[in-house]
């Protein structure tokens, strides 16, 4: 199994501003995803990070609005920018490698914009 | 699109066994997954199931499939005041590595 790390954990941001949050997976994936979960909410897929060119979005999601980076096989970040109260939201890195089928998450990081 | 059902709630008492159910709509699901979310936590992987299997144990829980009724579900037993928490079904296509998740089962465990 992966484990997977993101940072920060929480936070309180004010509107506006622009949050970066960092997945860190203690193994090479193929495959990284940032999903979001508002409140009382299920998962909603905000896209697919790509090792090395530019991510693939939901509909709905720009890359203005969450810029994707991912560097490498084992780390990918989030940006939500130009952030109003509607971002407050669990922001969750998941990970697989899908030919073994499992897909694990991290933690998440608790957004809450003023 | 495709669709992930689960009733919203589930309420046992201490000790009982707990079944959550779930149902999806995509008939070329390959692999289907539970997980569960404890409050402020991420998604932990309870247990995944191949489309070609129609059970699997694991300790305490029980994955059962029915590919005809397209139908999923959970079974805990001996539930423990641990256990409260969401249950989130997803399913996943062999076309995709993209899972498709429920809006999750709040399990309330109570004496």
């Amino acid at each position: 199994s992966a484990v997977i790390s993101q940072k920060p954990s929480r936070d309180i941001c004010q509107r506006g501003t622009s949050l970066t949050i960092q997945c860190q997976v203690d193994s090479q994936v193929t495959m990284m995803f940032w999903y979001r979960q508002q409140p009382g909410q299920s998962l909603t897929l905000i896209a697919t990070a790509n090792q090395g060119s530019e991510a693939t979005y939901e509909s709905g999601f720009v890359i203005d609005k969450f810029p994707i980076s991912r560097p490498n096989l084992t780390f990918s970040t989030l940006t939500v920018s130009n952030m109003s109260p509607e971002d407050s939201s669990i922001y969750l890195c998941s990970a697989a490698d899908p030919e073994a089928g499992e897909l694990f998450f991290g933690e998440g990081s608790r957004l809450t914009v003023l | 699109g495709e669709d992930v059902e689960q009733s919203l709630f589930l309420s046992v008492r201490e000790g009982d066994s707990s079944v959550i159910n779930c149902t999806y709509t995509d008939s070329s699901s390959t692999y289907l997954y539970w997980y569960k979310q404890e409050p402020g936590a991420g998604l932990q992987l309870l247990t995944y199931i191949f489309s070609n299997m129609d059970m699997k144990q694991d300790q305490r829980l029980t994955v059962l499939l029915n590919k005809k009724d397209k139908h999923l579900s959970l079974r805990i037993a001996d539930t423990q005041t641990g256990d409260s928490a969401i249950y989130f079904c997803a399913d996943r296509s062999g076309g995709s590595y993209i899972p498709t998740f429920g809006r999750g089962t709040s399990l309330i465990v109570h004496p």
